[in-house]
């Protein structure tokens, strides 16, 4: 069985600021994919970043970054310098062999960021 | 590029009711995914079709059916409507090129709501 958990369900920061969201995964397959979703208030899920199990470099794509340790399976997301168009709801999900394609979601982190 | 396009945006039902949602995918996808989204959680993945047939089914009842047309879009159909089904319907789309897991890009969602 797989499951995805984000503890924080909701974060509050001041524009500028650097904000990391927490992403902690459990499969018991080998060969799984990780992803982040962002959610604003208009309802759809916007793509950010795939990841396999066998990469285990960090990305960088701007002001996100993405730490991948599958030691402590987790895959933690980073924003630097905030902005309110950040504010969003951001999902992790997991899918691994068993699962197919089928995406499980973790229960996500509201940010609010403020000017 | 048109993205995935759902329709209609809201919907209003009673209780019992039937209710039919519809999804075109990205162009150049072949696969649909629905995922059911109650209000302050991640979204719950309903099931997926491919060529036609359902391929995955998540553990929602039988009430739930849909179908997928020769042209890659997709129906979901509620049968006997619970206020319980209330939630932001997703539908996301992806090409099947024969890996475990594709990137799925998602719609902005029908939201039912049963009263």
């Amino acid at each position: 069985a797989q499951k995805v958990t984000q503890a924080q369900t909701e974060i509050s920061v001041v524009e500028k600021e650097d904000v990391t969201l927490d992403c902690v995964y459990e499969t018991r397959d080998t060969t799984y994919y990780l992803f982040w979703y962002k959610q604003p208030p208009s309802g759809e899920l916007v793509f950010l970043i795939r990841r396999n199990s066998f990469d285990e470099q960090n990305e960088i794509s701007g002001r996100y970054s993405w730490n991948f340790q599958k030691s402590t399976s987790s895959f933690n997301f980073t924003i630097t310098a905030s902005q309110v168009v950040d504010s969003a709801v951001y999902f992790c999900a997991l899918s691994d062999n068993n699962a197919g394609n089928m995406l499980t979601f973790g229960g996500g982190t509201r940010l609010m960021v403020k000017p | 590029d048109a993205g995935v396009t759902q329709s209609p945006t809201h919907l209003i039902k009673t209780r019992g009711q039937q209710v039919t949602l519809r999804c075109s995918p990205k162009s150049g996808h072949d696969t649909v995914s629905w995922y059911q989204q109650a209000l302050g959680q991640g979204p719950q993945f309903i099931f997926q079709y491919y060529e036609e047939e359902e391929r995955q089914r998540g553990n929602f009842p039988d009430r739930f059916s849909g179908h997928q047309f020769p042209n890659y879009s997709s129906e979901l159909n509620v049968n006997a409507l619970l206020l319980g089904d209330s939630a932001l319907y997703l539908c996301a789309s992806s090409f099947r090129s024969g890996a475990s897991t594709d990137t799925q890009y998602f719609g902005p969602g029908t939201r039912l709501t049963v009263l």
